[in-house]
């Protein structure tokens, strides 16, 4: 059964830090893993989709990076702003079964 | 380009009625996948629909059911709420080959 982990579960930064991310899984039987955004009461953004044959995808200043090998995916944000501030949810979708297993997310907050 | 669409934004109901809530995807997307969100648990799949069939499903009671029209606005229903129910009910679409998923804002239910 596919677990997904997200590490840290909450993390405060001053404003123009880099950080990340970090999101595991624990059956590397994976089609795809995505990332998203989601702010207080709204839905999801999608940031980056990493297919399971890609290492990494860049968007702006994000980077997200995938070791199928080691069930692990990192988030990396670079010069962070107030408006970075939301909760990240990493998300896998299986080879078999096809199912959608998101992890609990890590609750960034931006100080200016 | 419309995004996805999910009415109604708020429901409120007492225990024992029954809920519809309703999604309509991006523009030629075919598949639309259901999540719950509660704090507790986290997101958790619900269903995907392609072409009017069920292709994937979750696990959650019989109580949880939905379905897809021709035109691939899905409907989500649930019978005899329970206070658990009170949740955020996400949708989200993609294309045929489980691509990126598009979120829409959600449904927030209150079972009182």
């Amino acid at each position: 059964k596919q677990e997904v982990t997200q590490i840290p579960a909450a993390l405060s930064v001053p404003e123009g830090e880099n950080l990340v991310l970090n999101c595991s899984f624990t059956d590397s039987a994976i089609y795809n893993l995505q990332w998203f955004r989601q702010d207080p009461g709204k839905g999801l953004t999608s940031l980056l989709l990493i297919q399971s044959s890609q290492r990494e995808q860049t968007s702006g200043r994000l980077n997200a990076s995938l070791d199928k090998s080691s069930g692990r995916s990192t988030l990396y944000i670079a010069a962070s702003q107030p408006g970075d501030s939301a909760t990240y949810l990493c998300a896998v979708i299986n080879t078999g079964g096809f199912k959608t297993i998101f992890g609990a997310g890590t609750r960034l907050f931006v100080k200016a | 380009k419309a995004g996805v669409t999910q009415t109604p934004r708020y429901l409120i109901k007492t225990r024992g009625q029954q809920v519809t809530l309703s999604c309509s995807p991006i523009s030629g997307h075919r598949s639309v996948s259901w999540y719950q969100q509660t704090p507790g648990q986290g997101l958790q799949f619900l269903f995907e629909y392609f072409s009017e069939t069920q292709r994937n499903k979750g696990n959650f009671p019989g109580r949880f059911s939905g379905r897809q029209f021709s035109n691939s606005r899905s409907e989500m229903n649930v019978s005899t709420l329970e206070l658990g129910d009170s949740a955020l009910y996400l949708c989200a679409s993609s294309q045929a080959d489980r691509t990126d998923q598009y979120f829409g804002a959600g449904t927030r239910l209150s079972v009182l």
